[in-house]
């Protein structure tokens, strides 16, 4: 089946450790997409990609890092730097073509003790 | 930038319809995209517009009039399972960015 996968879907850290978390898709897209999210609010823009080896920062990636070593792979690793890390955070592909619907991964929720 | 406004909650009754509203502004507009979200779960698109005028699928319909910067999600024979939040998303080209810009979601309560 085509789709979006993310592990783990709960993740628990101490505070100071880096974590990377995992975004693979098999639906030969493009584009992908970091996303945060916060209790009660919408999503904020972490990093995108929009080919391979190349990634761009989105609103809010003071703290967060990411890789795109293959189209199928955009893992984020969130830094210590990250001051405040707990929260949901969601993949995302697309064709970056067309309408550029947004296909998202069952989401990582983060909690950093 | 992109300002997105859409109201914080909503509650309705089952069997009813009900109409979520978004407002936008931004300088490059290319889209206009409805998604609903279950509470821990990952959004799930609904539609999606781009010209004027309504777009229908089944119980949902979306609206959109670009000079007025305005959309609308219309659920029509409301169920207790459309409780969710409706997220708003734009897309905005004029950066060259790609990516969708959110609002901060209406989450609707419906009740028997």
């Amino acid at each position: 089946d085509g789709g979006i996968t993310q592990s783990p879907k709960y993740l628990f850290r101490k505070e100071g450790q880096n974590v990377t978390l995992s975004c693979e898709q098999n639906l030969n897209h493009d584009a992908m997409y970091w996303y945060r999210q916060d209790p009660g609010q919408g999503l904020r823009l972490i990093y995108y990609s929009q080919i391979v080896n190349d990634f761009q920062k989105g609103d809010i990636a003071e703290g967060y890092s990411v890789s795109r070593e293959k189209k199928e792979s955009f893992p984020l690793t969130v830094t210590s730097a990250q001051k405040n890390p707990t929260a949901f955070y969601l993949c995302a592909s697309s064709m970056d073509r067309g309408s550029n619907e947004q296909f998202f991964g069952p989401g990582t929720r983060l909690t950093v003790l | 930038g992109q300002n997105i406004d859409q109201p914080t909650e909503m509650t309705a009754t089952e069997g009813a319809i009900v109409q979520i509203n978004c407002t936008y502004q931004t300088s490059g507009f290319n889209g206009l995209f409805w998604y609903q979200q279950h509470a821990g779960e990952a959004p799930t698109f609904l539609s999606y517009n781009v010209l004027d005028g309504l777009e229908e699928k089944g119980r949902f319909s979306s609206f959109l009039s670009r000079s007025k910067g305005y959309s609308y999600l219309l659920l029509k024979e409301l169920q207790m399972k459309d409780s969710a939040s409706y997220l708003c998303a734009v897309r905005d080209d004029s950066t060259g960015r790609r990516a969708l810009t959110f609002g901060s979601g209406t989450r609707l309560q419906v009740q028997p």
